[in-house]
């Protein structure tokens, strides 16, 4: 397996604008988490799902932000409208059941 | 409600030295464990992690942290560092259960200085 995909690597992007993040985790594990990093508040948990549910949403910062799962094999995180203190690496991760989470590569995302 | 607690932000060393980076968890539920390192400008890789049974579990580069069930901890543990072992180092908990929420803590930063 190619492991988690995250596209795009990078996105820069200006205020106000839509933003969609992708994801692929990888075949066979149930559970998707999205994590936000940045330097002052340091790897955040936005949102997860458990066969394609979504289990729990507290992590997600406002409105701006949602995040969908339509099947076992892609998710997106989308920021509408963006601004630029949205800016920071996005990561996704997947798992088995109670087993470690494999990370993605992470999309950096610039909001000019 | 679980949290977890790295409680040294950056630790340096020289190489050839050891090092202990410190990890104390909340959970009300049975835990899964794990470390993460995480070097520049790439996603994080498992180091290790405890599911079961032995509570002293060993990577392949020479990194062991030991479960303490009563102190809540998890520390991570190598007798001798290298250059290449500088990067950031994550803890993280999974509570025992099918819906495992997974929470990661602040970080340590290590650097190993020549």
């Amino acid at each position: 397996d190619a492991g988690v995909i995250q596209s795009p690597r990078h996105e820069v992007t200006e205020m106000g604008q839509e933003v969609t993040l992708r994801c692929k985790p990888i075949s066979g594990h149930n559970s998707l988490f999205w994590y936000r990093q940045t330097m002052m508040r340091g790897l955040e948990l936005l949102i997860y799902f458990n066969n394609n549910v979504p289990i729990d949403d507290s992590g997600m910062p406002e409105d701006r932000f949602s995040a969908k799962m339509p099947n076992a094999s892609f998710s997106t995180l989308k920021i509408q409208p963006s601004e630029p203190r949205d800016s920071a690496v996005y990561f996704c991760a997947s798992r088995e059941e109670n087993t470690e989470a494999f990370f993605g590569q992470g999309t950096r995302l610039t909001v000019v | 409600a679980q949290s977890v607690t790295q409680l040294d932000s950056q630790v340096s060393v020289f190489e050839e030295a050891p090092v202990e980076l410190r990890c104390n968890y909340s959970s009300s539920v049975s835990v899964y464990l794990f470390w993460y390192v995480q070097y520049p400008n790439q996603g994080l890789q498992l180091l290790l992690k405890y599911l079961s049974g032995s509570t002293l579990v060993e990577s392949i580069n020479g990194f062991e942290a030991e479960f303490n069930k009563s102190q809540t901890s998890f520390h991570l543990r190598k007798p001798s560092v290298h250059i290449s072992d500088t990067a950031e180092y994550f803890c993280a908990v999974s509570g025992g259960t099918s819906y495992g929420k997974l929470t990661f803590g602040q970080g340590t930063i290590l650097t190993v200085h020549p």
